[in-house]
Formats: structure tokens, C-alpha cells, sequence
């Protein structure tokens, strides 16, 4: 089967700008989630959709983080106005519902860095 | 305080070793636990999932899981210079729909 899409791989903005990331999930996975990977550490979930609903958006820093799941399916994560903390690679993963913790599946992540 | 502690190193071995990977948590409500492993600018790929105290074995792979002490372990025999990458352990409260916690990752190279 076809892994997690996300694009664009690499993204360089200044301070300030903002940016959209994007991923597509594995076909018929109802769980989608948005991981950050600060250099040097462990992934922290950001959002976490199931379908098109939010189920957990608690480190979701709202005022410049938002996302969104259309019709249960692709995602976008956007950042607005982006800070030089933000640098890091998001990762978007997707798992069946019911079998979430096992059945994860990362994709290879948006490296963004903010000048 | 860290939910999860894991030693970032990097550790280093040469081919052959068994190595020995750890981490600790503080929340015993940590349930499920994994371990994932990250190749250089690759996504996190899962290695390993447990929930009961005790051993599991997959090929060179055993996990090891004592909820008394919250101390989780991954032990990899005959290593080899494939096996160079990141481990992360990770651990959740629920076996579905809850978020999973990270550790740092412990960077691995194995030396042919």
C-alpha cells in the first residue's frame, strides 16, 4: 500500500511569513495526526483528527498553529505568522480506527527552517 | 519533569555487539508502550509494541517492559551497521486514540 504523502519536503521562510504544509494519509485510515520534531528530540502531537473532526488539539499552539482535515481525508497544517522556534520537521501519520497506536504510519515529514 | 526519559547518546558499537537501549517514565498511567525506529530524514517506523510486563521477542529484537520500576529496554543482538539510525521509545494511555509520547530518540551507529 502507498505510504503517508506530505510535501513539500523541504521549506525555507523568514520570520513572520507563513507557510502550509500538506499530507495525504494511508486510503481508508480515519485517524490523522500532525507531529512536531524539534532537532534532537522526540515528536510532541500537535493535532490529531479523527475524520474531519478534532479529537485532540491540546499543544496546538493556536495563535499562530491552525488545521484543518477536509472531507476525512488530506490535511493541511499552516503556521501564521512563523517564529524562529518553529523550525523543526513536521510529521504528518495515520493510523485505522481502533488499531491507532499499533497500526501508525509516519510519512517522512516537512523540514521547515525559519531565517 | 519529563514524562519519558531516554538517553539521547550517541552510542556507538561495533558490528556484532548487543546493544542495549532504555527508558524511563514517570506517568504509570502509560499502558502501551513502543519502540520506533528513525532513519535520517525518514519518518519514525514502528519496531516494536508491547503492553504486558515481561519480554517480547521479534527476530534480534526483544522488548523488554517492568511497570513496577516504569523502566522500558530494547535490546538488538548481532548488530548491524543497518541498524544505525534513531531509536525512539514511545508509550501511550490508551491502545487507541490517545496521543503517544516520545522520548529524545538515543542515536545509534553500529561500525562494520
Amino acid at each position: 500500500e502507498a505510504g503517508v504523502a506530505q510535501s513539500p519536503r523541504y521549506k525555507i521562510i523568514e520570520k513572520r511569513q507563513s507557510v502550509a504544509f500538506w499530507c495525504n494519509p494511508i486510503s481508508g485510515h480515519a485517524t490523522l495526526y500532525w507531529y512536531q520534531q524539534i532537532l534532537g528530540q522526540g515528536p510532541k502531537l500537535l493535532i490529531q483528527f479523527q475524520n474531519n473532526g478534532v479529537v485532540d488539539d491540546s499543544q496546538l499552539p493556536k495563535d499562530r498553529f491552525s488545521a484543518e482535515r477536509l472531507k476525512g481525508v488530506d490535511s493541511t497544517l499552516k503556521i501564521q505568522p512563523a517564529k524562529l522556534e518553529d523550525s523543526a520537521v513536521y510529521l504528518c501519520a495515520s493510523s485505522l480506527q481502533g488499531l491507532s497506536n499499533y497500526g501508525y504510519t509516519f510519512g517522512s515529514g516537512t523540514r521547515l527552517t525559519v531565517v | 519533569q519529563k514524562e519519558v526519559e531516554q538517553d539521547p547518546g550517541p552510542l556507538s558499537v561495533p558490528e556484532g555487539a548487543i546493544v542495549s537501549l532504555n527508558c524511563t517514565y514517570s506517568n504509570s498511567a502509560f499502558q502501551y508502550f513502543m519502540w520506533y525506529r528513525q532513519y535520517s530524514r525518514k519518518g519514525p517506523e514502528l519496531l516494536m509494541y508491547t503492553y504486558s510486563s515481561g519480554n517480547k521477542e521479534d527476530g534480534r529484537f526483544t522488548a523488554q517492559v517492568d511497570k513496577s520500576s516504569k523502566y522500558i529496554s530494547l535490546f538488538i543482538r548481532d548488530s548491524q551497521p543497518s541498524d544505525s539510525a534513531t531509536y525512539l521509545c514511545a508509550m501511550s494511555k490508551e491502545t487507541s486514540g490517545s496521543r503517544l509520547t516520545f522520548g529524545e530518540g538515543t542515536q545509534l551507529t553500529v561500525n562494520p
